[in-house]
């Protein structure tokens, strides 16, 4: 079945450490999407990428990287510099075509330690 | 994105109709309604979207006020699995598609009592 794969779904890391999140999908979706949660609250955008090697940032990009090499991938990267990482992490892609919606990705928990 | 506004939170009984009331009183010409369900340590499923006509699909029915500024997420007979949060979103839509990004707010928590 097609679908997202996040990995990995819980992820520790110390405080100065850049940490990647794997975001790998196989539904042939032009648009993928990378959305913080925090406890309580709704879903934030962190970067969206439309196509291959071109992406922008979304409402809360400060402290985070991506890169969009290949249509599948949209690996996320939480450098340093984002001081409250901890979070509840989702990707997710949209093709226009498909009359389904967004689909998300079971997320990644990440803990800062 | 503007925001919806929802109630926090709703109650429901098993089998029975549940409406779930969104209000987007700054809507656009342009400007989609989607609903997504988020169960606990999961992501947002989607439900149902819509841009002026009322819709329906095999999760449930929208309905749209004829002015646009508020809808209605109808479950027809709610079940325990349709516990959640429901989130109502305003979405711009790009270039006559539906596309664009999706803001999300807190969304509202529907309890389902058997």
């Amino acid at each position: 079945d097609g679908g997202i794969t996040q990995s990995p779904k819980y992820l520790f890391r110390k405080e100065g450490q850049n940490v990647t999140l794997s975001c790998e999908q196989n539904l042939n979706h032009d648009a993928m999407y990378w959305y913080r949660q925090d406890p309580g609250q709704g879903l934030r955008l962190i970067y969206y990428s439309q196509i291959v090697n071109d992406f922008q940032k979304g409402d809360i990009a400060e402290g985070y990287s991506v890169s969009r090499e290949k249509k599948e991938s949209f690996p996320l990267t939480v450098t340093s510099a984002q001081k409250n990482p901890t979070a509840f992490y989702l990707c997710a892609t949209f093709k226009e075509r498909d009359r389904g919606g967004y689909t998300f990705g079971s997320g990644t928990r990440l803990t800062v330690v | 994105d503007a925001k919806t506004t929802q109630p926090n939170s709703m109650e429901s009984n098993e089998e029975e109709p549940v409406h779930l009331p969104c209000n987007h009183s700054t809507i656009s010409g342009t400007d989609y309604i989607h609903w997504y369900r988020q169960l606990p340590s999961q992501g947002p499923e989607y439900v149902i979207h819509g841009l002026t006509s009322n819709v329906n699909n095999r999760m449930a029915s929208l309905a749209i006020a004829e002015d646009r500024k508020s809808s209605t997420l109808i479950l027809h007979r709610a079940t325990l699995r349709d516990a959640a949060v429901y989130y109502c979103i305003q979405s711009r839509g790009v270039g006559g598609t539906s596309y664009g990004k999706l803001t999300f707010g807190q969304g509202t928590i529907l309890t389902v009592h058997p």
